[in-house]
């Protein structure tokens, strides 16, 4: 396998459920991103992590909880999520966190809240 | 502010014409980052091509080309002899300063490449 690799790729979840999407990455790289993308909207950063310590968070909301036990793996936890939840959640990584090193994407989550 | 600004929310081209997707920014930093990604309707972010500040030459890869013109601030994606594959989003975005983790994005041009 190659590239970024997301799953579940679509995921359907009530407001009380819990869910985790799950992201890994076989590129060697060290940093590891969580991005949202709502319709209309440009992308927005939820997290960053850089050798699998957090070093961003751009005021997300408490329910969502990011997870990296390796530099390979990064997970997203989920609970009593919000209708204005529901978007496209984007995996992504990089070689470092210099300004030429570009990130490199997966297919995305699409997540739909009932 | 950081701001990146794409003015087409759609473009039509044909095929194996030449197309210009219009990009300008806004940063007060002297040095950053320049970037532009195709997002087909499987979702995924694809990383098309780079172009830092203090490049003096445009970037090139294949059939892309960025035109840097710093003055006015602006980084548009040239995409030539179109391919029914280059319908998608496009989106340009911007790493300001340059050694920040944050990627901010516009919202992107539509682009569709018709026979």
């Amino acid at each position: 396998e190659t590239g970024v690799t997301q799953t579940p790729r679509h995921l359907v979840m009530g407001m009380t459920n819990k869910k985790s999407l799950k992201c890994e990455q076989h590129l060697g790289h060290n940093a590891m991103y969580w991005y949202k993308q709502s319709a209309k909207k440009p992308l927005e950063l939820m997290f960053v992590y850089s050798l699998e310590e957090r070093v961003e968070n751009n005021s997300v909301p408490s329910r969502f909880s990011p997870e990296c036990p390796n530099s390979s793996h990064l997970f997203l936890h989920l609970h009593t999520l919000q209708p204005e939840d529901s978007a496209l959640y984007l995996c992504a990584s990089s070689q470092g966190r210099e300004g030429y090193q570009p990130q490199h994407f997966g297919d995305g989550t699409r997540l739909s809240i009932l | 502010a950081q701001k990146i600004t794409q003015t087409q929310p759609g473009m039509f081209v044909q095929e194996k014409e030449a197309v210009t997707l219009d990009c300008t920014y806004d940063t007060s930093d002297q040095s950053y980052g320049l970037f532009w990604y195709k997002q087909p309707s499987s979702g995924e972010m694809i990383f098309l091509i780079y172009q830092g500040s203090y490049d003096e030459q445009n970037a090139t890869e294949g059939r892309y080309s960025l035109n840097f013109q710093k003055a006015r601030k602006s980084a548009n994606l040239v995409i030539s002899a179109s391919q029914l594959g280059d319908s998608a989003m496009y989106f340009c975005a911007m790493r300001a300063p340059y050694n920040t983790d944050k990627l901010i994005f516009g919202t992107g041009t539509r682009l569709q490449v018709f026979p």
